[in-house]
C-alpha cells in the first residue's frame, strides 16, 4: 500500500526558529512536493524536486528552503519561523504524470 | 495569478442528487487534469484525472467533463452520498514533471 508519512501532525514553535519538517515516501517515486493549505488560498506550492538533489521553486518559496539528499526523502526548512508561516503543511509524491499521494499533513503554529 | 479557479467556495445537495462541482484556468498549456477531496485533518486523496485529448471520464459515481475551448472543467456526482462531504481540489499540470498548480477548493455538504 502507498504511503506517505510526515514526521509530525501537530508541531508548535517559536517566532526566529529554525523548523525541520520531514516527509518519506516508500513508493520509490522520483517527484515530491510540498504544499501549504490556507482557507480561502486553497494548496500552494512551496518546492518541489523531480529526482534527487534536484529542486525548482514553486509560487511560494521565500521564506522556505528545501534539501533531498535521499529518493524517499524530502525536508522542508523554514530557516527563520514567522507567524505568518503558521499553516498546515502537506507533503506529496508522483512518479512522473500520474497522481500525486500525499502525507496526512503537519500542523504548524508559529507564537 | 490564481491559474486554477473554483469559485464556488462551498455547495450543499440533498443525497441521492447531483453534485456538479466547477473549476475554471487560464494556462492553455495545462494538459491534464485532476480531481482531489480532502476531509479535514488529512491529506488530499486522488479522485478522477482527465488529459487533454478527452472530453469526457467516467469512474463509477464521479465524472468529468472537459471543456477546452471554455477551459472549463467540472465534476458530477451522482448519486451524491454524505460520505461525499469534504472539501474538493481541483488541479491542472502541463507535461510529466511540471508542478501541479491547484484550485481553492469547494467544501460539499451532502445533506441526508
Amino acid at each position: 500500500d502507498v504511503k506517505v508519512t510526515q514526521s509530525s501532525r501537530y508541531l508548535v514553535k517559536r517566532t526566529g526558529e529554525k523548523v525541520f519538517l520531514e516527509c518519506v515516501q516508500d513508493m520509490d517515486h522520483e517527484n515530491m512536493f510540498w504544499y501549504r493549505q490556507d482557507p480561502g488560498l486553497g494548496l500552494r506550492l512551496i518546492y518541489f524536486s523531480y529526482d534527487v538533489k534536484m529542486k525548482e521553486k514553486g509560487d511560494i518559496p521565500e521564506g522556505y528552503s528545501v534539501s533531498r539528499e535521499k529518493k524517499e526523502r524530502f525536508s522542508l526548512i523554514l530557516e527563520s519561523a514567522s507567524t505568518n508561516q503558521t499553516s498546515m503543511y502537506l507533503c506529496a509524491s508522483r512518479h512522473s504524470q500520474d497522481t500525486q499521494y500525499f502525507g496526512p499533513g503537519t500542523r504548524l503554529t508559529v507564537l | 495569478d490564481q491559474q486554477v479557479k473554483q469559485n464556488s467556495p462551498s455547495l450543499s445537495v440533498q443525497e441521492g442528487r447531483i453534485s456538479i462541482l466547477n473549476c475554471d484556468y487560464t494556462n492553455s498549456m495545462f494538459d491534464y487534469f485532476l480531481w482531489y477531496k480532502k476531509y479535514p485533518a488529512e491529506g488530499p486523496t486522488f479522485l478522477i484525472s482527465i488529459s487533454s485529448i478527452k472530453d469526457k471520464n467516467e469512474d463509477g459515481r464521479f465524472t468529468v467533463f472537459l471543456n477546452k475551448s471554455a477551459k472549463h472543467l467540472s465534476l458530477h456526482i451522482v448519486p451524491s452520498q454524505p460520505g461525499d462531504s469534504a472539501v474538493y481540489f481541483c488541479a491542472a499540470s502541463s507535461g510529466g514533471y511540471q508542478k501541479v498548480t491547484f484550485g481553492t477548493g469547494t467544501k460539499l455538504q451532502v445533506i441526508p
